[in-house]
């Protein structure tokens, strides 16, 4: 059964560094989405990415946070300058129609 | 604004049914659903329901929403160890993306 896979699965950075988190989702789905999850919080929603560009980002996505589809395949989450208070569980997810979103396992950001 | 609440904890013995609940605000949502985690592991989609449905039968999970209270519930029939896992429902807004409760970790106790 085809799925979302992300990499790394796990990444320690340290604060002020850039990250870029790396997804590929599902291979005819068209809808890509980041979420997040701090711990002990609930899953967040980053930003949506239909048709080549954004079609909705958060409060929390700012100008640290940027998305792309470099190819075909992957869809990326970069953060420019990493803070602390980025630490979280990062998952994508992707969607053939609008309704079913699937996500990945998550890449566990730490920043220290 | 939007939000999803959940209770946080659920325990059951192996064979009873589980009933894990959900309240949600935005009642322009179109579609409700119900992810599991496990340890280590992302969201598995378990079901979804439409919004002008009141009911979804899927194996031993049954989905009830009561659009007027804005409450979901998941019935998860016969649990078992393997059931064990954090249920996250979520609701889905005009513009596709997901509005998650807190999750509810369900114990099933053999």
């Amino acid at each position: 059964e085809p799925e979302v896979t992300q990499t790394p699965s796990h990444q320690v950075t340290q604060m002020g560094q850039e990250v870029i988190l790396r997804c590929v989702p599902i291979s005819n789905h068209l809808y890509f989405y980041w979420y997040r999850q701090i711990l002990g919080q609930k899953v967040e929603f980053l930003v949506s990415f239909y048709n080549n560009e954004i079609s909705e980002k958060s409060e929390i996505f700012d100008d640290q946070f940027s998305v792309e589809r470099p190819d075909g395949s992957n869809f990326t989450l970069k953060i420019r300058s990493t803070k602390l208070e980025d630490s979280a569980m990062y998952f994508c997810a992707s969607s053939e129609v609008a309704e079913t979103q699937y996500f990945g396992p998550g890449t566990r950001l730490l920043v220290l | 604004g939007e939000d999803v609440e959940q209770s946080l904890f659920l325990s059951v013995r192996e064979g009873d049914s589980s009933v894990i609940n959900c309240t949600y605000t935005d009642s322009s949502s179109t579609y409700l659903y119900w992810y599991k985690q496990e340890p280590g592991a992302g969201l598995q989609l378990l079901t979804y329901i439409f919004s002008n449905m009141d009911m979804k039968q899927d194996q031993r999970l049954t989905v009830l929403l009561n659009k007027k209270d804005k409450h979901l519930s998941l019935r998860i029939a016969d649990t078992q160890t393997g059931d064990s896992a954090i249920y996250f429902c979520a609701e889905r807004g005009d513009t596709g993306k997901l509005i998650f409760g807190q999750g509810t970790t369900l114990q099933v106790k053999p």
